[in-house]
């Protein structure tokens, strides 16, 4: 399997906010990196695929980049729905291993 | 709007079968990949596999002898079947439609989840 990583695991932020959550995976996935963002009692929710491709409907002020190893999800001004947890997953290998997870916190 | 919605026993007793169907509404069956992803109380996502809607599955090695996911196009359902469990197989249970992007997959619409508790 490959590992995912993903730092910090929690972080307290305020409203408006830039936030920054990275992943990093034991070996190289190249571009093969989802983002999911989960809320208390709910089901995930896809907002990145393919480390930068932003899912249909889901607000600009996500963003996606790396490869290889390194990932980062970036939002640039937190609005008070985002708290939540955020998980990254990689496809790159057949067992779709997810991240530990990072919930990010009001301050 | 696709949705999916699980259904099955809230409880099952160790050693026995885990059965849960995720009814597909809202768009086809046909097409897409069928998954269940689950996540112990307050812990993370773990993918157990799918199936592709005319054949072919992909289970996580760690479950693979204990798993069987099918579908039923005719029914717009898929079913999880996972046996001789053990109090480690407490979760909540997702199911979820796949696709691929260039080789890559995703999971892009969810069920709400079900909460399955092995217990005697």
């Amino acid at each position: 399997d490959i590992q995912m990583t993903q730092s910090p695991s929690s972080l307290s932020a305020s409203v408006g906010d830039r936030v920054t959550i990275t992943c990093r995976a034991h070996q190289s996935i190249t571009n093969f990196l989802n983002w999911y963002q989960q809320k208390p009692g709910k089901a995930p929710k896809l907002l990145i695929y393919a480390a930068s491709n932003l899912q249909r409907g889901v607000p600009s002020r996500f963003s996606g980049s790396g490869s290889g190893t390194d990932f980062t999800l970036t939002i640039s001004s937190l609005q008070p729905e985002d708290f939540a947890t955020y998980y990254c997953q990689q496809s790159y290998s057949n067992t779709y291993t997810f991240g530990q997870g990072t919930k990010l916190e009001i301050k | 709007q696709v949705q999916l919605q699980e259904s099955g026993p809230g409880l099952v007793k160790p050693s026995e079968t885990l059965s849960l169907t995720c009814t597909v509404s809202g768009g086809s069956i046909s097409g897409y990949y069928w998954s269940w992803i689950r996540q112990p109380p307050g812990k993370g996502l773990e993918w157990i596999g799918y199936m592709y809607y005319s054949g072919g599955t992909n289970y996580n090695p760690s479950l693979k002898s204990r798993v069987t996911i099918s579908v039923d196009t005719s029914k717009n359902q898929f079913s999880l079947k996972l046996n001789s469990v053990t109090a480690a197989d407490t979760a909540v249970y997702f199911c979820a439609r796949g696709d691929y992007h260039d080789s890559l997959y995703y999971s892009d619409y969810w069920g709400q989840g079900t909460l399955v508790t092995v217990s005697s």
